[in-house]
């Protein structure tokens, strides 16, 4: 167990609904990480944020995607206006600021399917 | 741009058996990581390579990494059916995100 959270497991939208995930690290993760994954693939980096601050986002992440992390604990990804090829898999990986050797630690995922 | 390319991308084995992973990056990286996931579930951090020449084990299996090749190999030994799963190899970019490659589907047939 990681002690990376994520909620809800599933969901199931249909195409132009908006949706939320979040995304509860430990309290020692000051940096925090979105991935998608599609089936087959390796996970493709979304975003992240050192503390409250989000310092990198990836060219996947549309303007209809957007995360954030309000005081430097949990963190909420939203898509609007959902596509079909938004179905995926989106994890969420923390990273201490004690850890020099970079590794990420993952929550289970949210598993998005757009009808 | 980093790439990080792994083969083979599927391996079907015979339990009992020993096969290697590779995992070829494209820029400099001194550090490599190998995860591991099953059907459904999340990844699991299995090696963390730190430096040229790293190597470590863990049960059947023994990741070493050679940064001067960019080349990091994960090698599995008498297989089990318990090794079956994907594995990854992910390479860090500016030192911030890690790049992930596609994959090895690993199947161990008994």
């Amino acid at each position: 167990d990681t002690g990376v959270s994520q909620d809800p497991r599933h969901k199931i939208t249909k195409r132009g609904q908006n949706v939320t995930f979040r995304c509860d690290p430990i309290s020692e993760h000051n940096r925090l990480y979105w991935y998608r994954q599609t089936l087959g693939q390796g996970p493709e980096f979304l975003t992240y944020f050192q503390n409250e601050a989000q310092l990198e986002k990836s060219r996947l992440l549309s303007d209809r995607f957007s995360a954030e992390r309000p005081k430097g604990s949990f963190s909420t990804l939203e898509i609007q206006r959902t596509e079909q090829g938004d179905s995926a898999m989106y994890l969420c990986a923390g990273r201490g600021s004690g850890n020099y050797d970079g590794e990420l630690f993952f929550g289970e995922g949210s598993r998005l399917t757009v009808l | 741009e980093l790439k990080v390319e792994q083969n083979p991308l599927f391996l079907s084995m015979q339990e009992g058996k020993n096969y290697t992973i590779y995992c070829n990056y494209s820029t400099t990286s001194d550090r490599l990581y190998w995860y591991r996931q099953d059907p459904g579930k999340s990844l699991e951090s299995l090696f963390v390579l730190l430096s040229n020449g790293a190597v470590k084990q863990e049960g059947r299996l023994m990741a070493s990494l050679d940064t001067k090749a960019r080349l990091s190999t994960l090698h599995i030994t008498a297989a089990v059916h318990d090794l079956s799963a994907t594995y990854f190899c992910a390479v860090p970019e500016y030192g911030n995100k890690l790049v992930f490659g596609a994959g090895t589907i690993l199947r161990v047939k008994s």
